[in-house]
Protein backbone atom coordinates (compact mmCIF):
# COMPACT_ATOMS: atom_id res chain seq x y z
CA UNK A 1 0.00 0.00 0.00
CA UNK A 2 0.82 3.89 -0.64
CA UNK A 3 2.15 6.24 1.24
CA UNK A 4 0.38 8.50 -0.77
CA UNK A 5 -3.80 7.93 0.31
CA UNK A 6 -5.95 9.26 -2.79
CA UNK A 7 -10.02 8.37 -2.60
CA UNK A 8 -10.67 5.23 -4.85
CA UNK A 9 -13.35 7.32 -7.03
CA UNK A 10 -14.74 10.68 -7.87
CA UNK A 11 -17.60 11.54 -10.30
CA UNK A 12 -19.48 14.81 -11.20
CA UNK A 13 -21.54 15.97 -14.32
CA UNK A 14 -20.38 17.55 -17.38
CA UNK A 15 -19.45 21.59 -15.71
CA UNK A 16 -18.86 20.68 -12.07
CA UNK A 17 -16.03 21.37 -10.55
CA UNK A 18 -14.39 17.84 -8.58
CA UNK A 19 -11.23 17.93 -6.28
CA UNK A 20 -9.14 14.84 -5.55
CA UNK A 21 -7.09 14.86 -2.17
CA UNK A 22 -4.07 13.01 -2.19
CA UNK A 23 -2.93 12.24 1.39
CA UNK A 24 0.60 11.89 2.91
CA UNK A 25 2.50 12.31 6.21
CA UNK A 26 5.47 14.14 7.79
CA UNK A 27 8.16 12.32 5.56
CA UNK A 28 6.75 13.05 2.20
CA UNK A 29 4.55 16.08 1.61
CA UNK A 30 4.74 16.91 4.81
CA UNK A 31 8.09 17.40 4.76
CA UNK A 32 7.99 19.82 1.96
CA UNK A 33 8.42 17.52 -1.06
CA UNK A 34 6.88 18.49 -4.22
CA UNK A 35 3.75 16.91 -5.45
CA UNK A 36 2.97 15.82 -9.11
CA UNK A 37 -0.32 14.90 -10.56
CA UNK A 38 -0.58 12.33 -13.61
CA UNK A 39 -3.80 11.50 -15.58
CA UNK A 40 -4.11 8.25 -17.35
CA UNK A 41 -6.42 6.81 -19.48
CA UNK A 42 -7.52 2.98 -19.47
CA UNK A 43 -5.06 1.43 -21.82
CA UNK A 44 -2.35 4.26 -22.43
CA UNK A 45 -0.12 5.73 -20.45
CA UNK A 46 0.66 8.01 -17.67
CA UNK A 47 0.63 11.65 -18.80
CA UNK A 48 1.74 14.81 -16.34
CA UNK A 49 -0.66 17.21 -15.61
CA UNK A 50 0.94 19.34 -12.55
CA UNK A 51 4.23 19.41 -11.58
CA UNK A 52 5.79 21.46 -8.51
CA UNK A 53 2.43 21.49 -6.66
CA UNK A 54 0.64 23.85 -9.29
CA UNK A 55 2.47 24.03 -12.22
CA UNK A 56 1.00 23.34 -15.69
CA UNK A 57 3.02 22.34 -18.44
CA UNK A 58 1.99 23.42 -21.61
CA UNK A 59 -0.50 21.97 -23.72
CA UNK A 60 -2.41 21.60 -20.03
CA UNK A 61 -5.94 22.89 -19.92
CA UNK A 62 -5.94 25.76 -17.08
CA UNK A 63 -9.22 24.07 -16.24
CA UNK A 64 -6.79 21.57 -14.51
CA UNK A 65 -4.91 23.13 -10.64
CA UNK A 66 -3.42 21.67 -8.35
CA UNK A 67 -2.30 22.98 -4.66
CA UNK A 68 -0.49 21.50 -1.84
CA UNK A 69 -0.94 22.22 2.64
CA UNK A 70 0.47 20.68 4.71
CA UNK A 71 0.27 17.06 4.92
CA UNK A 72 -1.80 16.76 1.73
CA UNK A 73 -2.35 18.32 -1.88
CA UNK A 74 -5.29 18.33 -4.03
CA UNK A 75 -5.87 18.59 -8.22
CA UNK A 76 -9.27 20.11 -8.46
CA UNK A 77 -10.84 19.49 -12.56
CA UNK A 78 -13.14 22.45 -13.34
CA UNK A 79 -15.95 22.39 -16.77
CA UNK A 80 -15.87 18.81 -15.87
CA UNK A 81 -15.44 17.24 -19.57
CA UNK A 82 -16.21 13.48 -20.52
CA UNK A 83 -12.54 13.43 -21.48
CA UNK A 84 -11.65 14.38 -18.37
CA UNK A 85 -12.64 10.45 -17.03
CA UNK A 86 -9.65 8.61 -16.25
CA UNK A 87 -7.49 7.84 -13.59
CA UNK A 88 -5.56 10.22 -11.50
CA UNK A 89 -2.00 9.54 -9.56
CA UNK A 90 -0.57 12.29 -7.39
CA UNK A 91 3.50 11.52 -7.07
CA UNK A 92 6.09 13.05 -4.67
CA UNK A 93 8.97 11.82 -2.34
CA UNK A 94 9.32 10.09 0.60
CA UNK A 95 12.12 10.35 2.48
CA UNK A 96 11.07 6.75 4.72
CA UNK A 97 11.89 5.03 1.32
CA UNK A 98 15.04 3.80 -0.46
CA UNK A 99 13.99 5.05 -3.72
CA UNK A 100 12.29 8.28 -2.65
CA UNK A 101 9.55 8.26 -5.40
CA UNK A 102 6.29 7.29 -4.43
CA UNK A 103 2.90 7.21 -6.67
CA UNK A 104 -0.54 7.60 -4.79
CA UNK A 105 -2.95 5.14 -4.47
CA UNK A 106 -4.97 6.46 -7.41
CA UNK A 107 -8.53 7.82 -8.04
CA UNK A 108 -10.72 7.14 -10.50
CA UNK A 109 -12.69 10.21 -12.13
CA UNK A 110 -16.31 9.41 -13.56
CA UNK A 111 -18.20 11.75 -16.00
CA UNK A 112 -22.09 10.95 -14.96
CA UNK B 1 9.39 14.16 -32.08
CA UNK B 2 10.51 12.98 -28.28
CA UNK B 3 9.89 9.64 -28.05
CA UNK B 4 10.27 6.35 -25.50
CA UNK B 5 9.77 2.96 -26.98
CA UNK B 6 9.97 -0.19 -24.74
CA UNK B 7 10.71 -3.65 -25.70
CA UNK B 8 11.84 -6.80 -25.01
CA UNK B 9 8.44 -7.81 -22.28
CA UNK B 10 7.21 -11.19 -22.57
CA UNK B 11 6.02 -14.38 -20.64
CA UNK B 12 8.95 -16.03 -18.19
CA UNK B 13 8.65 -18.62 -15.65
CA UNK B 14 9.45 -17.86 -11.75
CA UNK B 15 12.58 -17.28 -10.98
CA UNK B 16 13.55 -16.54 -14.28
CA UNK B 17 15.42 -13.71 -16.01
CA UNK B 18 14.09 -10.81 -18.49
CA UNK B 19 15.82 -7.34 -19.65
CA UNK B 20 13.73 -4.41 -20.89
CA UNK B 21 15.12 -1.68 -23.03
CA UNK B 22 13.69 1.84 -23.91
CA UNK B 23 14.76 3.61 -26.88
CA UNK B 24 14.81 7.64 -26.77
CA UNK B 25 14.35 9.44 -29.56
CA UNK B 26 13.92 13.40 -30.27
CA UNK B 27 15.82 14.89 -27.14
CA UNK B 28 19.38 14.86 -25.43
CA UNK B 29 18.93 11.63 -23.74
CA UNK B 30 22.35 12.03 -21.94
CA UNK B 31 20.91 15.42 -19.97
CA UNK B 32 18.22 13.39 -18.71
CA UNK B 33 17.66 11.29 -15.51
CA UNK B 34 15.12 8.11 -16.56
CA UNK B 35 12.59 6.05 -14.70
CA UNK B 36 11.22 2.93 -14.96
CA UNK B 37 7.41 2.55 -13.27
CA UNK B 38 5.20 -0.53 -13.61
CA UNK B 39 1.21 -1.10 -13.27
CA UNK B 40 0.08 -4.54 -12.22
CA UNK B 41 -3.33 -5.49 -14.13
CA UNK B 42 -6.02 -3.63 -13.10
CA UNK B 43 -3.39 -1.72 -10.03
CA UNK B 44 -1.98 1.90 -9.98
CA UNK B 45 1.12 2.61 -10.74
CA UNK B 46 4.20 1.57 -9.11
CA UNK B 47 7.67 3.34 -8.95
CA UNK B 48 10.45 0.84 -9.83
CA UNK B 49 13.76 2.47 -10.44
CA UNK B 50 15.56 4.90 -11.04
CA UNK B 51 19.63 6.31 -12.81
CA UNK B 52 20.71 9.79 -12.92
CA UNK B 53 21.85 11.74 -16.46
CA UNK B 54 25.21 10.88 -14.91
CA UNK B 55 25.22 7.40 -14.46
CA UNK B 56 26.19 7.42 -10.57
CA UNK B 57 22.64 7.67 -8.68
CA UNK B 58 20.49 4.69 -8.82
CA UNK B 59 17.43 3.94 -6.75
CA UNK B 60 15.02 1.30 -6.58
CA UNK B 61 12.28 0.24 -4.71
CA UNK B 62 12.40 -2.16 -1.87
CA UNK B 63 9.95 -4.60 -3.85
CA UNK B 64 12.89 -5.32 -6.80
CA UNK B 65 16.10 -4.37 -4.60
CA UNK B 66 18.51 -7.01 -5.13
CA UNK B 67 16.72 -8.12 -8.03
CA UNK B 68 16.39 -5.52 -10.94
CA UNK B 69 19.46 -3.60 -11.93
CA UNK B 70 18.58 -0.03 -14.20
CA UNK B 71 21.66 0.85 -16.84
CA UNK B 72 21.83 2.89 -19.42
CA UNK B 73 23.86 3.44 -22.73
CA UNK B 74 24.58 6.97 -23.98
CA UNK B 75 26.18 6.26 -27.34
CA UNK B 76 22.44 4.15 -28.28
CA UNK B 77 20.61 6.15 -26.48
CA UNK B 78 18.61 3.38 -24.43
CA UNK B 79 17.86 2.56 -20.90
CA UNK B 80 17.52 -0.62 -19.64
CA UNK B 81 16.22 -3.01 -16.79
CA UNK B 82 17.83 -6.15 -15.72
CA UNK B 83 15.20 -8.47 -14.29
CA UNK B 84 16.11 -11.28 -12.03
CA UNK B 85 14.76 -13.94 -9.82
CA UNK B 86 11.40 -12.83 -11.07
CA UNK B 87 7.93 -13.89 -9.23
CA UNK B 88 4.33 -13.54 -9.77
CA UNK B 89 4.49 -9.86 -8.66
CA UNK B 90 6.21 -8.63 -10.88
CA UNK B 91 3.83 -9.26 -13.82
CA UNK B 92 2.94 -5.71 -15.09
CA UNK B 93 2.96 -3.57 -17.83
CA UNK B 94 6.60 -1.71 -17.74
CA UNK B 95 7.00 2.09 -18.68
CA UNK B 96 10.16 3.98 -18.84
CA UNK B 97 9.63 7.73 -18.21
CA UNK B 98 12.15 10.76 -18.61
CA UNK B 99 12.52 12.52 -15.40
CA UNK B 100 12.26 16.36 -16.45
CA UNK B 101 13.25 19.56 -14.48
CA UNK B 102 11.93 23.05 -14.59
CA UNK B 103 14.94 25.10 -12.64
CA UNK B 104 14.03 28.40 -11.02
CA UNK B 105 15.03 30.63 -9.21
CA UNK B 106 12.78 29.38 -6.12
CA UNK B 107 13.11 25.95 -6.47
CA UNK B 108 14.02 23.12 -8.87
CA UNK B 109 11.07 20.56 -10.24
CA UNK B 110 11.65 17.33 -11.10
CA UNK B 111 8.80 15.48 -13.03
CA UNK B 112 8.09 12.71 -15.28
CA UNK B 113 7.22 14.31 -18.38
CA UNK B 114 7.66 11.73 -20.99
CA UNK B 115 6.40 8.37 -21.23
CA UNK B 116 6.48 4.94 -23.67
CA UNK B 117 3.47 3.05 -24.64
CA UNK B 118 5.18 0.14 -22.27
CA UNK B 119 5.90 -3.62 -22.46
CA UNK B 120 4.20 -6.27 -20.57
CA UNK B 121 5.89 -8.45 -18.27
CA UNK B 122 4.21 -11.79 -17.29
CA UNK B 123 5.63 -14.05 -15.06
CA UNK B 124 3.84 -17.38 -14.99
CA UNK B 125 4.21 -21.30 -15.45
Amino acid sequence: QSVLTQPPSVSGAPGQRVTISCTGSSSNIGAGYDVQWYQQVPGTAPKLLIYGNSNRPSGVPDRFSGSKSGTSASLAISGLQAEDEADYYCQSYDSSLSGFRVFGTGTKVTVL
Amino acid sequence: EVQLVESGGGLVQPGGSLRLSCAASGFTFSAYGMNWVRQAPGKGLEWVSYISSSHTTMYYADSVKGRFTISRDKAKNSLYLQMNSLRAEDTAMYYCAREGFDYRVENHYYYMDVWGKGTTVTVSS
